[in-house]
């Protein structure tokens, strides 16, 4: 079958750095996004990885290894407004996004 | 850019009431959109996909009868929960996916938060 793993919950506090990590095991590989949702709304875009290595945007960088089925969020300079789920998806070989069941991520002051 | 609307953002209604949901791209043409369901604290649980002007594929153990999805035009899909009962009570989510391609991340739109009384 298929499975992504992340962690439940995280604790992290204001102004620090955090990693989020998601495994997963599918069948085939088009890539990985990673997507934020704040409480009662919607997720919201953060990245894409579909080659090895890291990609930086801002505060928030991926990282994504294919060959151990890995990848990373890396969250810098920790937020308040970083208080949310983060979800982990891959597409699969038929192109269908199989998503992780979320990150929660509680940023302390 | 890639702003999808989702309306009405929330429903209070009576069981046995229909309720229909929108999902639009306003800057962008969506071939393929999604509707999601999901449950607290619980991750996006996929329900149907919908291109347009063909009928939508829908995930096993979802009733096409149930949730009629159409997908009329490159900007709209409806979703209609038919004669709602409150186990359908839940956060619905669409998104739409960017250009043709099937690696373009989807765009979601804000949800529509159903309670069926």
């Amino acid at each position: 079958g298929q499975n992504i793993d992340q962690p439940t919950e995280m604790t992290a506090t204001e102004g620090a750095i955090v990693q989020i990590n998601c495994t997963y095991q599918t069948s085939g590989f088009n890539g990985l996004f990673w997507y934020q949702q704040h409480a009662g709304e919607a997720p919201t875009f953060l990245s894409y990885n579909v080659l090895d290595g890291l990609e930086e945007k801002g505060r928030f960088s991926s990282f994504l290894s294919r060959s151990k089925g890995y990848s990373y969020l890396l969250l810098k300079e920790l937020q308040m407004k970083d208080s949310a789920s983060y979800l982990c998806a891959v597409l699969d070989s038929n192109y269908q996004l199989i998503w992780g069941a979320g990150t929660k991520l509680i940023i302390k002051p | 850019g890639a702003v999808v609307s989702q309306h009405p953002s929330r429903v209070i209604c009576k069981s046995g009431t229909s309720v229909k949901i929108e999902c639009r791209s306003l800057d962008f043409q969506a071939t393929t959109m999604f509707w999601y369901r999901q449950f607290p604290k619980k991750s996006l649980m996929l329900m149907a996909t919908s291109n347009e002007g063909s009928k939508a594929t829908y995930e096993q153990g979802v009733e096409k009868d149930k949730f009629l999805i159409n997908h009329a035009s490159l900007t709209l899909s409806t979703l209609t929960v038919t004669s709602a009962h409150p186990e359908d009570s839940s956060f619905y989510i669409c998104s739409a996916r960017d250009g043709g391609s099937d690696n373009q991340p989807q765009h979601f739109g804000f949800g529509t938060r159903l309670s069926i009384l």
